[in-house]
């Protein structure tokens, strides 16, 4: 059973910086069909990429998805105001979520 | 477009049923690659997959759960529920329903959830 790992835990930054998020499988993903999503406090989540570098519908360019094998990553080009949330990746599998990274001020 | 809600009991005794139902608006519910999904969230906590199910009849479950949890859908009303039985303080949670897009490719799957409905909140307390 695949298990996904995410650092860090937080990453504290300031609206403008950029934001580099890991996501890393204990085994290769043999598809790399990875999703991320973010959680603003009180909301679902919403999907973000899916198929490790599509963005969804509406999601705005300055998010971006990468990665294959083990090691996958979420880039925020400059962080908005409403970019400061949780962001969990996910696989297909028996517990699909990783345990995500708060990305705060 | 697609939207999801939830309904049921917002407090639940320990050692009862819980259910759930989530209604489907904008779309079917019936075919294609979707399943649909049950997620949960305790409080302060990360995502945990309960299961899906398929207009078909196909379910996956969470093995952790799976002894506990029964799943259904309605087509006549577009919608899906979970029950999960002999509750405790540990199932308190934000329950989520989420369309589940589920694909294949090199012999193994994929999948991603999208759109996922409010939530709601459910506490197991006597």
């Amino acid at each position: 059973e695949i298990v996904l790992t995410q650092s860090p835990g937080t990453l504290s930054l300031s609206p403008g910086e950029g934001a580099t998020l890991s996501c890393r499988a204990s085994q290769r993903l043999t598809n790399t069909y990875l999703a991320w999503y973010q959680q603003k406090p009180g909301q679902a989540p919403r999907l973000l990429i899916y198929a490790t570098s599509s963005r969804a519908t509406g999601v705005p360019d300055r998010f971006s998805g990468n990665g294959s094998g083990t090691d996958f990553t979420l880039t925020i080009s400059r962080l908005e105001p409403e970019d400061f949330a949780v962001y969990y990746c996910q696989h297909y599998g028996r517990s699909p979520f990783g345990p995500g990274t708060k990305v705060d001020v | 477009q697609v939207r999801l809600q939830e309904s049921g009991p917002g407090l639940v005794k320990p050692s009862q049923t819980l259910s759930l139902t989530c209604t489907v608006s904008g779309g079917s519910i019936s075919g294609g690659n979707f399943y649909w999904s049950w997620i949960r969230q305790p409080a302060g906590k990360g995502l945990e997959w309960i299961g899906r199910i398929h207009s078909s009849g196909s379910i996956h479950h969470n093995p952790s759960l799976e002894s506990r949890v029964t799943m259904s859908v309605d087509m006549s009303k577009n919608q899906f529920s979970l029950k999960l039985s002999s509750v405790t303080a540990a199932d308190t949670a934000v329950y989520y329903c989420a369309r589940d897009f589920v694909g294949a490719a090199g012999g193994t799957l994929y999948n991603w959830f999208d759109p996922w409905g409010q939530g709601t909140l459910v506490t197991v307390s006597s």
